[in-house]
């Protein structure tokens, strides 16, 4: 089965620790997104990587480090300098972000989920 | 940065009607889904649609890039279409796809 794969599906933690996401896809993707989204609101953009060892700042990564060691794995870090990190997290891929804009090579689809809370 | 808005911010509906939800955005696009986030939190994609008509099943999306809006219509609505309906643009220039969201419609449809 090709996809995007999440874990945990929940996570509880407590205030000053930090926690590592998990993101893996098999789709053979180039490109890999962490988004959050807050009760009652759309996603937005946390890292993007659009190649293995590189990875960019989104509109709201302070609180927030990753790594793209492998093309296949996304890590996510919350760390303890995020100051509201309870919501819910998503990973996406896209197929290759070298192609025209309008390609449908830049449709992203979305993992499951991972719920943080923190205690 | 690129605006999206989406309206109705709700819609409650009967089984079997049929309903148009819409996605404006401030600014010209490189592309553009709509998504349908189902109870569990799973983002399901729709349609990739940067411009022109698409249908698949009950469903269709039209977007008219030139006057920064998109469409999605369902028709003859079920209860499993309840959930919430996303649209998102990308507008960013450069090598790197940045998907902007909106903040999505809560479609009820009651059996």
């Amino acid at each position: 089965d090709g996809g995007i794969t999440q874990s945990p599906k929940y996570l509880f933690r407590k205030e000053g620790q930090n926690v590592t996401l998990s993101c893996e896809q098999n789709l053979n993707h180039d490109a890999m997104y962490w988004y959050r989204q807050d009760p009652g609101q759309g996603l937005r953009l946390i890292y993007y990587s659009q190649i293995v060892n590189d990875f960019q700042k989104g509109d709201i990564a302070e609180g927030y480090s990753v790594s793209r060691e492998k093309k296949e794995s996304f890590p996510l870090t919350v760390t303890s300098a995020q100051k509201n990190p309870t919501a819910f997290y998503l990973c996406a891929s896209s197929p290759n972000l070298w192609r025209d804009l309008q390609s449908s090579y830049n449709e992203q689809f979305f993992g499951p989920g991972t719920r943080l809370t923190v205690l | 940065g690129i605006q999206v808005e989406q309206s109705p911010p709700d819609l409650i509906l009967q089984e079997g009607a049929n309903s148009t939800l819409r996605c404006n955005f401030s600014d010209s696009v490189n592309n553009l889904q709509w998504f349908h986030q189902n109870p569990w939190g799973q983002l399901i994609n729709l349609f990739y649609i940067p411009s022109g008509t698409k249908q698949n099943g009950r469903l269709s999306a039209t977007t008219v890039a030139t006057e920064r809006y998109s469409l999605l219509y369902i028709s003859s609505s079920q209860t499993t279409d309840s959930g919430v309906y996303f649209c998102a643009v990308d507008s960013s220039s450069g090598s790197a796809r940045q998907l902007t969201f909106g903040s999505g419609t809560q479609l009820t449809v009651l059996p």
